[in-house]
């Protein structure tokens, strides 16, 4: 089946900078999306991008889908962003189901 | 908040035992997801209805079993608890089958004893 990593595993920012999370997958999808799980287990929904690029106030995500990867941006951090990231992928075949990544965690400090 | 609702937020039980996880999907979605986060395994797909028939399975235990019901929502059975299933079980909709953003409810905190 298609294997999905997240890099990197951990991401320790001071409020206000920018970073850079990356999600490579094996094969072609037909569903790409991105997730943040806040501190009380929330799974709230960034962007559903299979292809293309999307923002979102300070999120931005973009798909490269022929290179297999994804890359979710975060500008001007700030403390409410902490919690884990997750990418997550739907294979090709005409369902639905998402494989998830293991996830960044990110801690953003005052 | 994603629309997607799950009963209970949390529920506490003995090894052995069996309990019934409810969902209901946004509404007007047709499609209904429920996945696994444990510690261990991270977030696994469980099992997916679609219109009340299954259409996708994951990696789910011959104990565990789910079904939709004709007004959509959907209830997953977990039998012959084990201390392993302690777990975050997430349902989540979507109005398609493919091709399509799936949201999720906010789970439910399972824990063995």
């Amino acid at each position: 089946g298609i294997q999905v990593e997240q890099s990197p595993p951990d991401l320790i920012l001071q409020e206000g900078a920018n970073s850079t999370l990356r999600c490579n997958f094996s094969d072609s999808v037909n569903n790409l999306q991105w997730f943040h799980q806040n501190p009380w287990g929330q799974l709230i929904n960034l962007f559903y991008i299979p292809s293309g690029t999307k923002q979102n106030g300070r999120l931005s995500a973009t798909t490269v889908a022929t290179e297999r990867y994804s890359l979710l941006y975060i500008s001007s951090s700030q403390t409410t962003d902490s919690g884990v990231y997750f990418c997550a992928v739907g294979s090709s075949g005409g369902y639905n189901k998402l494989i998830f990544g293991a996830g960044t965690r990110l801690a953003v400090h005052p | 908040d994603s629309g997607v609702t799950q009963t209970p937020k949390h529920l506490i039980t003995a090894t052995g035992q069996r309990v019934t996880l409810r969902c209901s999907p946004r509404s007007g979605d047709l499609s209904v997801y429920w996945y696994q986060q444990s510690l261990d395994q991270g977030l696994q797909f469980l099992i997916q209805y679609y219109n009340g028939e299954e259409r996708a399975k994951g990696n789910i235990l011959e104990r565990f079993s789910a079904q939709q019901f004709p007004d959509l929502h959907s209830e997953l059975n977990l039998s012959s608890l084990e201390l392993g299933d302690s777990a975050l079980y997430f349902c989540a909709s979507s109005t398609l089958t493919s091709f399509d953003t799936q949201y999720f409810g906010p789970g439910t905190r399972l824990t063995v004893l």
